[in-house]
């Protein structure tokens, strides 16, 4: 199995900081995502990476980024935090191969005020 | 219509009991199925895998059905630690990141 791993699990942040959430993943796979999930609106992609230094938006984009420069790690941005951004966010790997089954870490409870 | 649409429940069914679950998708192209599990504050976890041919796993059983667009998971003799909120997912294209969340179907097992 794919071991994901999120340093920050609870956070509070104030309104307009710089946010980083770290996630790291212990097989030597390509791709990885981040997720936000909100009661009622369930699991929502931000971004993806394929591989080093690769990073394709998805469904909600905005206000955030990604960097990915090493293969194991890939970390979420959000560069001017938000109260719409209180959110828990998973990040997750692939398996590998076809990238069938997707392992999340455990999530990372942002809390803005 | 949404792309992954499961009811949310809850079903609150007692010990023993046999509950099942549907969610729709509406991708005719989608290619592979899952079911996952997470509990209360917790990340989800890969419950099973969906084949053409439906598969059974102990007392979970995941079945599909291309024909009407919908996959089901049903849980026999239900234990207290099923309760969970249940994740359909539908992977629609060869990009693993091409993959699609239902909700998720709420469940709790009451004694």
């Amino acid at each position: 199995d794919v071991k994901v791993t999120q340093s920050s699990r609870y956070l509070v942040k104030r309104t307009g900081e710089k946010v980083f959430l770290e996630c790291v993943q212990d097989m030597d796979h390509e791709n990885m995502f981040w997720y936000r999930q909100d009661p009622g609106l369930g699991l929502r992609l931000i971004y993806f990476s394929y591989d080093v230094k690769m990073k394709e938006k998805g469904d909600i984009p905005e206000g955030y980024s990604v960097s990915r420069e090493k293969k194991e790690r890939f970390s979420l941005i959000l560069e001017s935090a938000s109260t719409n951004q209180t959110s828990m966010y998973l990040c997750a790997g692939t398996d590998g191969g076809s990238g069938n089954t997707i392992y999340f870490g455990e999530g990372s409870w942002l809390t803005v005020v | 219509r949404k792309e992954v649409e499961q009811d949310p429940g809850p079903f609150n069914v007692p010990e023993g009991a046999t509950v099942a679950f549907n969610c729709t998708y509406s991708n005719s192209a989608s290619q592979s199925f899952f079911w996952y599990r997470q509990d209360c504050r917790k990340e989800p976890k890969l419950l099973m895998s969906v084949y053409s041919s439906g598969n059974e796993d102990g007392r979970f059983t995941a079945q599909l059905n291309r024909a009407s667009q919908y996959i089901s998971l049903l849980i026999r003799d239900s234990k207290l630690s099923d309760s969970a909120t249940y994740l359909c997912v539908v992977k629609s294209g060869a990009g693993s990141y091409q993959l699609t969340f239902g909700k998720g179907t709420k469940l709790s097992v009451i004694p």
